[in-house]
């Protein structure tokens, strides 16, 4: 079956700082990965998606993601943490359903 | 293009009371899915739809919800009676079988908040 696992669920940085937030996945098969992003009272949007076109994936607002078969994992980073990326993010894998992990909460301090 | 459009947005009731949630996804879309994201979780499966059919729903908790997509468009949750528990905001997803098959994307609406006092 598949799922995700997020470690953290709460991670804090500095204005200016990397992000680094951890998802890793367990599937049988090579699935489709993604990470979404939801600002308080939101839906969830889009950040970037693996497709098994390319292992290292760029998404908006400056995300990206790595997907490492050997250590199954999509790990989501950002060299330089803004303000505005404050939110909650989840890890999300697709077989026959979505699936999400339980979420990491980020904080960017001043 | 539209994006899934859910109403109502917010809606507070006591429990044991009913409720129902619609959905209207993107339009083409075959998918349809509800799903239900307690607060500091992670959104969870309720039922998939694929036109008017069920395809799962095994996580929907049959003896007070229900959901229909009689015409293969819109949709409609229910929740009767409602418990405590319930308090959520409830999830609206589509995609088209293609971007399932290339991509496996699916597009959120913008939630229906439930408080359940």
């Amino acid at each position: 079956a598949q799922s995700v696992t997020q470690l953290g669920s709460h991670v804090s940085v500095s204005e200016g700082a990397l992000v680094l937030l951890r998802c890793n996945y367990s599937s049988s098969v090579p699935p489709y990965l993604f990470w979404y992003v939801q600002y308080p009272n939101q839906g969830l949007q889009l950040l970037l998606k693996y497709t098994s076109a390319a292992t290292l994936v760029k998404g908006i607002n400056g995300f990206e993601a790595e997907f490492k078969k050997s250590e199954t994992s999509f790990h989501l980073t950002k060299p330089s943490a803004h303000m505005s990326d404050a939110a909650e993010y989840f890890c999300a894998v697709n077989l026959n359903d979505m699936r999400f992990g339980a979420g990491t909460r980020l904080t960017v301090k001043p | 293009e539209a994006g899934v459009a859910q109403s109502p947005r917010y809606k507070i009731i006591e429990k044991r009371q009913s409720v129902a949630f619609w959905c209207n996804p993107i339009s083409g879309h075959a998918t349809l899915y509800w799903y239900q994201q307690i607060l500091g979780q992670g959104p969870k499966l309720l039922i998939q739809f694929q036109n008017n059919g069920v395809v799962d729903d095994s996580q929907l908790p049959k003896d007070r919800f229900s959901a229909e997509r009689l015409k293969g468009v819109d949709s409609t949750l229910k929740i009767q009676p409602a418990k405590l528990e319930d308090s959520a905001v409830y999830l609206c997803a589509s995609s088209s079988i293609t971007r399932l098959a290339v991509t496996g994307e699916l597009f959120f609406g913008e939630g229906s908040r439930l408080t359940v006092l």
